[in-house]
């Protein structure tokens, strides 16, 4: 069975430093997809950042990449120039061909000012 | 297009009732899927339709718990009776269907069962 593991409960960055959130991740399949979502107190999931497995080329979207080792199964978030907004709940998920999203536990970030 | 529009936001009930969490997904869209989020628990998937058909109940409790989706613009889940166990937000998201494209999310419906 597919799971996806985040073992950094809590992260908190200074404003406009740089912080990375892990994820692990098992899975037999070769074809995948990987996905970091962001819940802020609204409770709204919002998508940050994905990456298939077929490339080996790391997603970038403005401030958040990724680093994807796909033999290790890591796929960590990057997160640069934290700002106050960044302050959330971050979730890492997977899906295959089923297009069943498993989702890790979650890591909430802090971002002091 | 306005999103997955859940109702209602938030649901207060006593131990015993009926509860009916609803859903609409967007338009288009083929899979949906019910969630349950809780601190002990994360995120857990509860079942998923695609084309209207349960393709996994797993993730469903027990029998409290049942799901359908009379068409593709809905979707309920219902818990009966309710439990003060069952209390946690649900969200329910939707998506295209191929596995590289996101689930977009509703803004759930916080459930207290006292």
């Amino acid at each position: 069975a597919q799971t996806v593991t985040q073992s950094q409960p809590e992260m908190s960055v200074q404003e406009a430093e740089t912080v990375t959130l892990s994820c692990t991740y098992d899975t037999s399949e070769s074809d995948y997809y990987l996905f970091w979502y962001k819940q802020p107190p609204s409770r709204q999931m919002i998508l940050v950042i994905r990456q298939e497995a077929y490339k080996q080329q790391n997603a970038t979207e403005n401030r958040f990449s990724v680093n994807f080792q796909k033999a290790a199964k890591s796929f960590s978030l990057k997160i640069s120039d934290s700002q106050l907004g960044d302050a959330a709940m971050y979730f890492c998920a997977y899906t295959s061909g089923t297009y069943k999203y498993i989702f890790g536990t979650g890591t909430r970030l802090k971002v002091l000012a | 297009d306005a999103g997955v529009i859940q109702s209602p936001r938030h649901e207060v009930t006593e131990m015993g009732q009926e509860v009916t969490l609803r859903c609409k997904p967007i338009s288009g869209h083929n899979s949906l899927f019910w969630y349950r989020q809780t601190m002990m628990r994360g995120l857990e998937l509860l079942i998923y339709f695609n084309n209207n058909v349960p393709i996994d109940d797993s993730g469903m409790p027990e029998d409290r718990f049942s799901a359908k989706m009379p068409n593709a613009s809905f979707s309920t889940l219902k818990i009966q009776p309710s439990e003060p166990r069952d209390s946690a937000v649900y969200f329910c998201a939707s998506s295209w269907g191929a596995a590289n494209t996101e689930a977009f999310f509703g803004q759930g419906t916080r459930l207290t069962v006292v």
